[in-house]
């Protein structure tokens, strides 16, 4: 299975509600990275928080990481229909490895 | 900049043909890779290179290969296409330190592959 596994799968909610997305990992870490995808296209950087963190803020977002559980929370306040898109964490295994290892991504659908 | 570019966008290949997906970026970044996407699957990381002359596998490798002479070209060589390999290819790209790990990754914006 994946070193970064997300829940839930898919997520549909109305616009100026909150969204949730939560990542599981099952080795040790250098960094936790959120990135989101639109439909048909690449990937865009969102947020990296390091293994020493515990919470960071980007204008709605707000990410956590728990290290002892190792997983990590991706938090969407006040959604917009725009923010519809997939999501994906994605975990640094060290500088050794040179590997960042993606999970395989929550489907938000925000209603206007 | 132009960022990391990526060609063609769209290639149709029968099975046992082989072809090079070319990547290219202008950011001086020390790491590249390459990452199929599959519907419910995610990116799956193909292949990797911390620096020119050097690269490594990544978690499906197999059927893939690359090469990395310069730090700004990393292509994907399918030696004889399969079915299995009809994906999206996405490559990328980023700057690392050995204290801090991977920075954030610039994404290209992939090719689409089908292989009959």
């Amino acid at each position: 299975s994946q070193q970064g596994e997300e829940d839930p799968q898919a997520l549909s909610i109305q616009e100026g509600e909150n969204a949730t997305m939560n990542c599981s990992y099952k080795t040790s870490i250098n960094n936790l990275q959120w990135y989101r995808q639109n439909s048909g296209r690449g990937l865009v950087h969102l947020i990296l928080i390091r293994s020493n963190e515990r919470e960071k803020h980007s204008g709605r977002l707000r990410v956590t990481l728990d290290t002892s559980k190792k997983s990590s929370s991706l938090l969407i306040t006040a959604s917009r229909a725009a923010d519809t898109a997939s999501y994906f964490c994605a975990t640094d295994l060290g500088s050794n490895t040179g590997k960042l290892i993606f999970g395989q991504g929550t489907t938000l659908q925000v209603k206007p | 900049n132009a960022g990391v570019t990526q060609t063609p966008k769209f290639q149709v290949l029968k099975t046992g043909q082989s072809m090079t997906l070319q990547c290219a970026q202008d950011m001086n970044h020390e790491y590249m890779s390459w990452y199929r996407q599959d519907p419910g699957m995610g990116l799956r990381l193909i292949h990797y290179s911390v620096g020119a002359g050097i690269t490594d596998q990544g978690e499906v490798p197999n059927g893939y290969n690359v090469s990395r002479s310069t730090t700004e070209d990393f292509p994907l060589r399918l030696l004889s296409a399969a079915p299995s390999q009809t994906s999206v290819y996405f490559c990328a790209s980023s700057y690392t330190s050995k204290l801090a790990g991977h920075n954030e990754q610039f994404f290209g914006p992939g090719t689409r592959l089908t292989v009959l």
